[in-house]
């Protein structure tokens, strides 16, 4: 069975840090195309980074150059190191297995909390 | 990256059929059949429903069924029922990225 559960998220300043991680379990990581989809308090679903198998990685605009996404073979794990944050992310942060036949994000797993406040 | 565009909310008497389309751009919905439809319920994570404009994955209803038109996509909910109230979100690839549309609350009067 597929399970994606995320886990690092909580209060912090804004300037500051984050690692978010997202223990899989059932399939390989480094084997599937993984993303990361945050959703604002009260708002819509936005799309954040993306990694591939090959390992490239992809980032939202929103993010780029701030943001980083990679992963832990041996862990089987999946993250998301978040620098400069503003309360513009606050958000819940959702990893995603991409559907490699579908080319949508297909397991999701419960999200973790991020507020950017001081 | 433009967010995709839907109506805020569409409402329907159990066991009508109502309709979300999702608009965007031939750089997204109508440059790829990658188009996939979400459906929320507050505080879980969202569920697929639709992948590939009009495919369900297996164990959705097939009440829920998908096409789409040029720059516009939808999704149909045949036969409403209570359980169908929730926030409805279309996405579409779009060359290494993901968009998402602005989200559509479903009510069901």
């Amino acid at each position: 069975e597929v399970q994606l559960v995320e886990s690092g998220g909580g209060l912090i300043q804004p300037g500051g840090s984050l690692r978010l991680s997202c223990a899989a379990s059932g399939f390989t990581v480094s084997s599937n195309c993984m993303s990361w989809v945050r959703q604002a308090p009260g708002k819509g679903l936005e799309w954040v980074s993306l990694i591939y198998s090959g390992g490239s990685t992809y980032y939202a605009d929103s993010v780029k150059g701030r943001f980083t996404i990679s992963r832990d073979n041996s862990k089987n794990t999946l993250y998301l190191q978040m620098n400069s944050l503003t309360a513009e992310d606050t958000a819940v942060y959702y990893c995603a297995r991409v559907s490699a036949l579908w080319f949508t994000p297909e397991y999701w797993g419960q999200g973790t909390l991020v507020t950017v406040s001081s | 990256q433009s967010a995709l565009t839907q109506p805020a909310s569409v409402s329907g008497s159990p066991g009508q059929s109502i309709t979300i389309s999702c608009t965007g751009t031939s750089s997204d919905v109508g440059g790829y059949n990658y188009v996939s439809w979400y459906q929320q319920h507050p505080g879980k994570a969202p569920k697929l429903m639709i992948y590939e404009v009009s495919n369900r994955p297996s164990g959705v209803s097939n009440r829920f069924s998908g096409s789409k038109s040029g720059n516009t996509a939808s999704l149909t909910i045949s036969g409403l029922q209570a359980e169908d109230e929730a926030d409805y979100y279309c996405s579409s690839y779009t060359s290494s990225a993901y968009v998402f549309g602005t989200g559509t609350k479903v009510t069901v009067l």
